[in-house]
């Protein structure tokens, strides 16, 4: 059962731009984590987010996990080409079962 | 570390054959588990390993097997391989299961069946 809708599944923009993903649920969850996935390699975890309303900054990337625990964003700012990848939300199933979106993927423009 | 390493990274299999894709970790983790990933479904899960000697069925079971013997590896067989299998294999693993831990992943394994 896919719990985790990604949105927009993919999104082009120039370097330097800003841009938003979200990864949004009718369930509630007790923590959202993000991936980031190059071409060949596997996913490497960004983030782990816990609390409702929390905002957590990587650098210039930000996460924020919505109030009610059902949605979070990820949010770049001035976009690198080194931003490029498959941006993976994911969250616990239940029964020690992690369930992930089906990605959002960034390419920045040089 | 070499944290986790899949063998192999590429494999060609034609329908009916059997194979046994490979995970290794050297991180002493409890949780082990494998996901595949294919165009437009996202990462989903096939089995996962909460400890030696424990296993269960993920999202996506049928046609796999597993065992978890020890705690370094958690082999993923095919039985009988069917088109339907081709896709990308991931393995990761974790130091213990809960919602906040970090899982660490393989390089993967890109498996055409034909």
């Amino acid at each position: 059962t896919q719990l985790l809708e990604q949105s927009p599944q993919f999104l082009s923009i120039q370097e330097g731009e800003n841009l938003t993903v979200y990864c949004n649920s009718s369930s509630v969850f007790s923590s959202l984590q993000w991936y980031r996935q190059e071409p060949g390699e596997g996913p490497v975890l960004l983030v782990t987010v816990v609390t409702g309303g929390e905002v957590k900054k990587l650098k210039r990337l930000t996460f924020q996990f919505g109030d009610a625990r059902k949605d979070s964003s990820l949010h770049i700012t001035a976009a690198q080409t080194g931003d490029t990848g498959l941006y993976l939300c994911a969250g616990e199933e239940g029964n020690n079962r992690l369930a992930f979106g089906k990605g959002n993927q960034v390419v920045v423009i040089p | 570390n070499a944290g986790v390493t899949q063998t192999p990274k590429f494999q060609v299999l034609k329908t009916g054959q059997s194979m046994t894709l490979q995970c290794a970790q050297d991180m002493n983790h409890e949780y082990m588990s494998w996901y595949r990933q294919d165009p437009g479904m996202g990462l989903r899960l096939i089995h996962y390993s909460v400890g030696a000697g424990i296993t269960d069925q993920g999202e996506v079971p049928n046609g796999y097997n597993v065992s978890r013997s020890t705690t370094e590896d958690f082999p993923l067989r095919l039985l009988s391989a069917a088109p339907s299998q081709t896709s990308v294999y991931f393995c990761a693993s974790s130091y213990s299961w809960g919602g906040n831990e970090k899982l660490f992943f393989g390089s993967g394994t890109q498996l055409s069946v034909l």
